[in-house]
């Protein structure tokens, strides 16, 4: 089946600290990419939409040049969190699907803990 | 915004027992799927069940949909001590997935 890979699985950092996080379609190509948070026992909330070759779409609250997304290649979307300070400490998720139809499942990667000092 | 709510938030049962957790949405759906997740760990797709199916079964998973109560069960029969995890709910389409809150269950050997 379909995997996406994410790296690095644990992030601890100062604040101030620029931290970037990859996602990666292993075995198929994702013209988009989804990045997702989650709290502590809550679920999980949609940041942005990551499309290959364009800007992001961010969704209503995300601040943009907070949640750098780039997406360059049909397999890689990053997610950089500039200058993190401890309230962005957070499990980040990101998913992809081979396909564009809306009945396809989305694949998660394994997600990364970040944790700001 | 999350689509809805999903029942119970916690459940916890013997190993054996049968395992419902329920979900409510709010919008008209093409599809809704769900999603199990173990601590601190991604999701992994389970099933997916469209808007106009009303019954899916995938091996110990059954899961039941009512377009008109806009809500979803998902049963797991013959519960095991490694199905506990967490349990959500998604609507949407193109990948832009809305989840429930949630169900946590732990299931004990």
């Amino acid at each position: 089946g379909a995997v996406v890979s994410q790296h690095p699985s644990r992030v601890i950092c100062k604040s101030g600290t620029s931290v970037k996080i990859e996602c990666r379609s292993l075995d198929f190509q994702a013209t988009t990419m989804f990045w997702y948070r989650q709290f502590p026992k809550q679920s999980l909330m949609l940041m942005a939409t990551s499309n290959e070759g364009s800007k992001a779409t961010y969704e209503q609250g995300v601040e943009k040049d907070k949640f750098l997304i780039n997406h360059a290649s049909l397999t890689l979307s990053t997610l950089t969190v500039t200058s993190a300070h401890p309230e962005d400490s957070s499990f980040y998720i990101c998913s992809a699907s081979g396909g564009g139809d809306s009945n396809q499942p989305q694949h998660f990667g394994d997600g990364t803990r970040l944790s700001i000092l | 915004s999350q689509q809805g709510e999903e029942d119970p938030q916690a459940l916890s049962i013997q190993e054996g027992e049968n395992a419902t957790m329920n979900c409510s949405y709010k919008t008209s759906i093409n599809n809704l799927q769900w999603y199990r997740q173990n601590s601190g760990r991604g999701l992994v797709h389970l099933i997916l069940i469209r808007s106009n199916e009303r019954e899916k079964h995938s091996g110990r998973l059954r899961v039941t949909l009512d377009t008109s109560k806009k809500s979803s069960s998902l049963l797991i029969t013959a519960s095991r001590a490694a199905d506990t995890a967490s349990y959500f709910c998604a609507t949407g389409g193109g990948g832009k997935l809305i989840f429930g809150q949630g169900t946590e269950l732990s299931v004990k050997p």
